[in-house]
């Protein structure tokens, strides 16, 4: 089974500043993939940025990066230059794909700007 | 537009009512699923399927039913809602090629009262 821990129920950070989201992970499969959602008020889920796991290199997508610490199972999220449109609920989510079709998510992080 | 569709969007309805939740999907993909939100819960798998008339239970189905007869529609079903079932539900889809990512529907809040 698999399982995926956000210990940071809420963060804030200045507008133009960066922050980092923590999310920790557990699995015992070897062909799995990491990722990142973000869910602002329209409730959408809306996919930041993914991580294979047999892949060293982290990812990056425009403003956004994974720190993907594959012995320590961390995957954080780095949003630089946070902008207002930013503000929204982070789910770090964990897939297999010898499993059954399912997303393991974790428990969410809010992330709010300040102006 | 490549989209995963649920309907409706918002339903209150009361104890014991059956309803449905409809999601369909334009994108021919193999994988579908359903998901409810909790709070400080994150979302936890209800039931997917892999393919036509291929379904199988998730990790929350209790109280819930669905059919795959189409290869875009996946129906969640409350056979006999109770208040323990109000949440925010999705739908998701996914090709069945290695490496895609799930799509996810716009949600659909229930309240059972």
């Amino acid at each position: 089974a698999q399982t995926v821990t956000q210990s940071q129920p809420e963060m804030s950070v200045q507008e133009a500043e960066t922050v980092t989201l923590s999310c920790t992970y557990d699995t015992s499969e070897s062909d799995y993939y990491l990722f990142w959602y973000k869910q602002p008020p329209s409730r959408q889920m809306i996919l930041v940025i993914r991580q294979e796991a047999y892949k060293q290199q982290n990812a990056t997508e425009n403003r956004f990066s994974v720190n993907f610490q594959k012995a320590a199972k961390s995957f954080s999220l780095k949003i630089s230059d946070s902008q207002l449109g930013d503000a929204a609920m982070y789910f770090c989510a964990s897939y297999s794909n010898f499993g059954n079709e399912k997303l393991t998510f974790g428990t969410g992080t809010r992330l709010t700007i300040i102006p | 537009e490549a989209q995963v569709t649920q309907n409706p969007r918002y339903l209150i309805t009361v104890t014991g009512k059956k309803l449905t939740v409809t999601c369909s999907q334009n994108m021919n993909h193999e994988y579908m699923s359903w998901y409810r939100q909790d709070p400080g819960l994150g979302l936890r798998q209800i039931y997917y399927s892999m393919n036509v008339e291929v379904t199988d239970k998730g990790d929350v189905p209790e109280g819930y039913k669905v059919s795959r007869k189409e290869k875009r529609n996946f129906p969640l079903i409350l056979e006999s809602p109770s208040p323990n079932q109000t949440s925010l539900y999705f739908c998701a889809s996914r090709s069945g090629v290695r490496n895609q990512p799930q799509h996810f529907g716009d949600g659909t809040r229930l309240s059972i009262l």
